[in-house]
């Protein structure tokens, strides 16, 4: 069964940093893209990043790019997001997914409060 | 980017009713469109890929449709469990862009 788990949320005052991590099960981690989207409390979903083929290419909502930047470690079956200058929009809940296009299954998600 | 724009927002149903959501982009995706369905709390989940392909374990009450610009999902016949929001997502292109949700309530 293939799982993907968040972890790294929790409460950052603006212009500070965190790092997200989603560890994956279930599948060969170095052969798939993986992308996160996030939500905003009470919005919609937005598309943040993907990484295709883990370790390939990265690509960037207009939002972020430049402040978050994925990686991804397939020693240990997990991608990974930092997110540096964060605003107070940024806050949400953060998802990972597997795949470049549709995306199947997703994490539990990780709450990302940015806040003074 | 593509601009993706569903309609209704809401939409009032009742239990056996036929629903149906579109989701329109600004410009020709061709087939590359999936919907999914959030519940509250929880993370969305792929209901169906590539327009019309369902799916794992999704069941055949639900369809989708269309090509280019203008797409459909289609819940033939409304279950308590349906009740949700729906998205739509095109990947034709980066950046990948959802629809704001249509919520399915009673």
């Amino acid at each position: 069964e293939v799982q993907l788990v968040e972890s790294g949320g929790g409460l950052v005052q603006p212009g500070g940093s965190l790092r997200l991590s989603c560890t994956v099960s279930g599948f060969i981690f170095a052969n798939f893209a993986v992308t996160w989207v996030r939500q905003a409390p009470g919005r919609g979903l937005q598309w943040v990043a993907t990484m295709t083929e883990t370790g390939h290419v990265a690509h960037y909502a207009d939002s972020v790019r430049g402040r978050f930047t994925v990686s991804a470690d397939n020693s240990r079956n997990t991608l990974y997001m930092q997110m540096n200058s964060l605003k107070v929009d940024d806050t949400a809940v953060y998802y990972c997914t597997t795949g470049s296009g549709w995306n199947d299954p997703w994490g539990q998600g990780t709450l990302v409060t940015v806040s003074s | 980017d593509i601009h993706m724009t569903q309609s209704p927002s809401t939409l009032s149903a009742s239990v056996g009713d036929r629903v149906t959501i579109t989701c329109r982009a600004s410009e020709s995706i061709s087939d590359w469109l999936a919907w999914y369905q959030q519940k509250p709390g929880r993370a969305p989940n792929v209901l169906i890929y590539k327009t019309s392909n369902l799916g794992s374990e999704v069941p055949s009450r639900f369809s989708g449709s269309g090509f280019g610009t203008e797409f459909t999902l289609t819940i033939s016949s409304l279950q308590p469990d349906d009740f949700a929001t729906y998205y739509c997502q095109q990947y034709s292109s980066y950046p990948r862009t959802f629809g704001q949700g249509t919520e399915v309530k009673v």
